[in-house]
């Protein structure tokens, strides 16, 4: 049982590349989300889905794509990399129950935009 | 915007102390409340929930809940090294699993 993966652990991007940083889960949690977290900050929702086919945007979505086809992978794109993008990227999980949904992380995506 | 706001810190206690760490959330209909604890360059991992006012105990830890003064807090008693670590509050505020953060407070903990 994996968890949450994430790949790729580390990247380094020009200005203007594009990217995408791949998220699967095998635990068939109906939830999935995307967060950023920049030096000695918290995390920021970037986008989270509540089942495939369906996504919704999260605090800070400018710059980002997401799709959400299965219910284990929830891929995030990144469309013309800029510096204010260097960040790690977690990955998360929960099944719905009201109220009482744990997130369940992978190890993070360290991205460097330069 | 969901505001959550903590102490960054750093917030340091001898080991064998009690470390008290709060959050403040500016959602006043905010139903379900969790702390997480993140080691240096890992993962967040699910420390304690909370969802009633009042106390909720788990071995060491205490969560704290007041959503008349919408304050949430951790403490952690008889404190040790290995508890040093940033803690993060979560707050859930409609409980629909979208959770939103603090900037998480930096605890270290002296031998």
């Amino acid at each position: 049982n994996a968890g949450v993966t994430q790949t790729p652990k580390f990247r380094i991007l020009k200005i203007g590349q594009s990217m995408t940083l791949q998220c699967t889960q095998d635990m068939n949690h109906n939830y999935m989300y995307w967060y950023r977290q920049d030096p000695g900050m918290g995390l920021k929702l970037i986008y989270y889905s509540v089942g495939a086919g369906i996504t919704d945007k999260g605090e800070v979505p400018n710059g980002y794509n997401v799709s959400r086809s299965t219910t284990e992978d929830f891929p995030l794109r990144l469309e013309l990399a800029a510096p204010s993008q260097t960040s790690v990227y977690f990955c998360a999980s929960s099944y719905f129950a009201r109220g009482e949904g744990e997130l369940f992380f992978g190890e993070g995506s360290r991205l460097t935009v330069l | 915007q969901k505001e959550v706001e903590q102490n960054s810190g750093p917030l340091s206690v001898p080991e064998g102390a009690i470390a008290s760490l709060n959050c403040t959330y500016s959602d006043r209909v905010s139903q379900s409340f969790f702390w997480y604890r993140q080691y240096s360059g890992k993962s967040p991992e699910l420390i304690m929930s909370i969802y009633s006012n009042g106390d909720k105990e788990d071995g060491r830890f205490t969560a704290q809940l007041n959503k008349a003064s919408q304050y949430v807090s951790l403490l952690i008693r008889d404190s040790q090294p290995s508890d040093s670590a940033t803690y993060l509050c979560a707050v859930d505020p409609y409980n629909f699993n979208k959770f939103y953060f603090g900037s998480g407070t930096k605890l270290n903990v002296k031998p």
